[in-house]
């Protein structure tokens, strides 16, 4: 049972577009919504994370965009940058559960075109 | 510096001829877990552990066997390695309780091929 779905698998844009990456998960209990950034040959490495009790978050070109009753987020990326290419996961735990563990979506490889 | 430490990096095996990959971490983290990756699957977790003598399976331990004799050492054990073991494998650790902040520092990877 896949508890987090995200969406696209793959994503092409070219320098300076905005690409959205979609995650919707199940479990209400859920808590805490981070964004991994992986680069090849890489492990992968927290960029942004989000708590429910806000709508919107952002770091410089990065912005979590949070739905709680749809049980969505998203990750949009500002003005990308070819540099900007890698796999993207989008997780979520509880952090007052079995802390630590992350539920991983399936990841999206992310190309940004020069 | 603060870091994850896999070893080896690449390893190239046969079916059946057991196998440690040593993960280690300086930053004195309760928490350690072992992930594999495969193509279109994501990260999948294994196993994990809480703190010293304390593991508890992941969603794919099948196949898999970890320790936590220290704190900073979480070695995952293929004891008759099978090429559907064939995967790039992270360690993670991090912090438990407030500090955490739910942040785990991932290692380099371990690119394993079974035989």
């Amino acid at each position: 049972q896949q508890q987090v779905k995200q969406s696209p698998q793959s994503l092409i844009v070219q320098k300076g577009g905005i690409p959205i990456i979609n995650c919707a998960y199940e479990n209400t209990a859920f808590d805490y919504f981070p964004w991994y950034q992986q680069f090849p040959g890489k492990g992968p490495a927290l960029l942004i994370a989000i708590r429910p009790d806000v709508s919107e978050k952002k770091e410089g070109r990065f912005t979590i965009s949070f739905n709680k009753s749809a049980k969505q987020f998203s990750l949009h990326i500002m003005d990308s940058q070819p540099g900007d290419s890698a796999t993207y996961f989008c997780a979520a735990s509880r952090m007052g559960g079995s802390q630590g563990n992350l539920i991983f979506g399936k990841g999206t490889k992310l190309s940004v075109k020069p | 510096e603060a870091q994850v430490t896999q070893n080896p990096r690449y390893l190239i095996t046969v079916t059946g001829k057991k196998l440690t990959v040593t993960c280690s971490q300086n930053m004195n983290h309760e928490y350690m877990s072992w992930y594999r990756q495969d193509p279109g699957l994501g990260l999948r977790q294994i196993y994990y552990s809480m703190n010293v003598e304390v593991t508890d399976k992941g969603d794919v331990p099948e196949g898999y066997k970890v320790s936590r004799k220290e704190k900073r050492n979480f070695p995952l054990i293929l004891e008759s390695p099978s090429p559907n073991q064939t995967s790039l494998y992270f360690c993670a650790s991090s912090f438990l309780g407030v500090r955490a902040k739910n942040i785990q520092y991932f290692g380099a990877g371990t690119r394993l091929s079974v035989l």
